[in-house]
């Protein structure tokens, strides 16, 4: 499975674009990637998954280059709720298991 | 659809004794993931199930655990003579399996915190 590498952490203000880029230099054709959030002491929360170019949802969009080596997170307009963990992670569907493999993630602080 | 779930939600025992935690995938759910996560890590894989088989283990599952999904539906991972190093938040996830190039997407369960004594 890809590695991944990501900043271990952020800060940002209240109402501010927040983007977090991720690192997968050696993703394969088939990998996709995906982004969870997790606070403390919860399961991680599914926020976007991608393939290639851009993917956007109500609470996030995932911008992919062609290259595919990389990916960025964009969180619009952050609150302090959204002070969390995140985490990106590349895998394969299809037939065989898709065991995740999660990394230490970036740990976002929103500050008022 | 009433996402994962799992119990107990924390669960406190002494060293050597025998635990075990329940999980609860989405319905249509056929995949079931077990991982483990310690403060300050991310969760690790630790076996997950296709239906009622179990299909892959990790390394990191030492005999004294094991896990079963006896009809498919939900799931029991058990820990036998706990350790001290077992404690940990454990983690369930569901996912439905499709063909080659379909996007599996694992739902997590909000896990359930061992601490042993």
């Amino acid at each position: 499975l890809a590695k991944t590498t990501q900043p271990i952490s952020m800060d940002s203000y209240e109402g501010q674009e927040v983007n977090i880029t991720c690192s997968h230099n050696n993703i394969a054709t088939n990998d996709y990637i995906t982004w969870y959030q997790q606070f403390p002491s919860q399961g991680p929360r599914f926020i976007i998954q991608g393939y290639k170019t851009k993917v956007t949802n109500e609470v996030a969009s995932l911008f992919i280059p062609a290259d595919r080596k990389s990916s960025t997170l964009s969180l619009p307009r952050v609150s302090l709720s959204d002070t969390a963990v995140y985490y990106c992670l590349v895998g394969v569907s299809g037939a065989g298991s898709y065991q995740l493999t999660f990394g230490k993630g970036t740990k976002l602080s929103v500050i008022p | 659809d009433t996402g994962v779930s799992q119990d107990p939600r924390h669960k406190i025992t002494k060293r050597g004794q025998n635990v075990t935690f329940r999980c609860d995938p989405i319905s249509e759910h056929n995949r079931l993931y077990w991982y483990r996560q310690t403060l300050g890590q991310g969760p690790e894989f630790l076996t997950y199930f296709q239906n009622e088989a179990q299909l892959e283990k990790s390394r990191l599952l030492s005999d004294r655990f094991s896990a079963e999904r006896p009809k498919g539906s939900f799931s029991t991972l058990e820990i036998q003579r706990t350790e001290q190093g077992d404690s940990a938040m454990y983690l369930c996830a569901s996912s439905r399996s499709g063909g080659q190039g379909f996007q599996e997407t694992q739902y997590f369960g909000p896990g359930t915190r061992l601490l042993v004594l």
